[in-house]
């Protein structure tokens, strides 16, 4: 099986919170990230989290990680038209390696 | 803007040929990645440098090479190319080995037809 899972779609209406979950597999990851990449675009940095780290938050993101159970989410509050996009989480690991999910497509319906 | 610099953005070219990808990474950052993301294999790390060396080797075809120069700038070399090389070609950079951020570019649109 892979080693980061995310589920591959989401659909919320605008203004309600969104909820992207993550499982990883390696209890040696030092670091997690989500990425959002919008159509024809690159990947842009949302935000990351250590793993000694519980939660993280900015602005409308909030990143739980539950290390026990190796699970990441990523909450977005208030979500909104321009959120749509293909959300995803990576591990970092071994010191030279960044592992990436499948994406999550977040579709907002207005 | 990440400030990391692809270039070319789209690249068609035919089966058998061989194409460079251009990376330059932030200003700052000696640590280069390059990444591969298709449809079918998702986003796959190809190969590491920092400094100029090479650093890790992730899921690189033979056929597939890079290098990164006293500037900084990276380039991916893939030749013999085949249908199945189509993808999106990622560079990313890091001030360090160790990857707390890491910024990509834009992407290079391989088509090989």
């Amino acid at each position: 099986g892979e080693d980061v899972e995310q589920s591959l779609f989401l659909s919320v209406r605008e203004g309600d919170s969104s909820v992207i979950n993550c499982t990883y597999t390696d209890s040696s990851s030092t670091y997690l990230y989500w990425y959002k990449q919008e159509p024809g675009a690159g990947l842009q940095l949302l935000t990351y989290i250590f793993s000694n780290m519980d939660m993280k938050q900015d602005q409308r993101l909030t990143v739980l990680l539950n290390k026990k159970d190796k699970h990441l989410s990523l909450r977005i509050a208030d979500t909104q038209t321009g959120d749509s996009a293909i959300y995803f989480c990576a591990d970092w690991y071994n010191n030279n390696d960044m592992r990436f999910g499948a994406g999550t497509r977040l579709t907002v319906k207005p | 803007d990440s400030g990391v610099t692809q270039t070319p953005k789209h690249l068609i070219t035919a089966t058998g040929q061989r194409v460079t990808l251009r990376c330059s990474p932030r200003s700052g950052d000696l640590s280069v990645y390059w990444y591969q993301q298709s449809l079918d294999q998702g986003l796959q790390f190809l190969i590491q440098y920092y400094n100029g060396e090479e650093r890790a080797k992730g899921n690189i075809l033979e056929r597939f090479s890079a290098q990164q120069f006293p500037d900084l700038h990276s380039e991916l070399n893939l030749s013999s190319l085949e249908l199945g090389d189509s993808a999106l070609y990622f560079c990313a950079s890091s001030p360090r080995v160790g990857n707390t951020e890491a910024f990509f570019g834009q992407g290079t649109r391989l088509t090989v037809v």
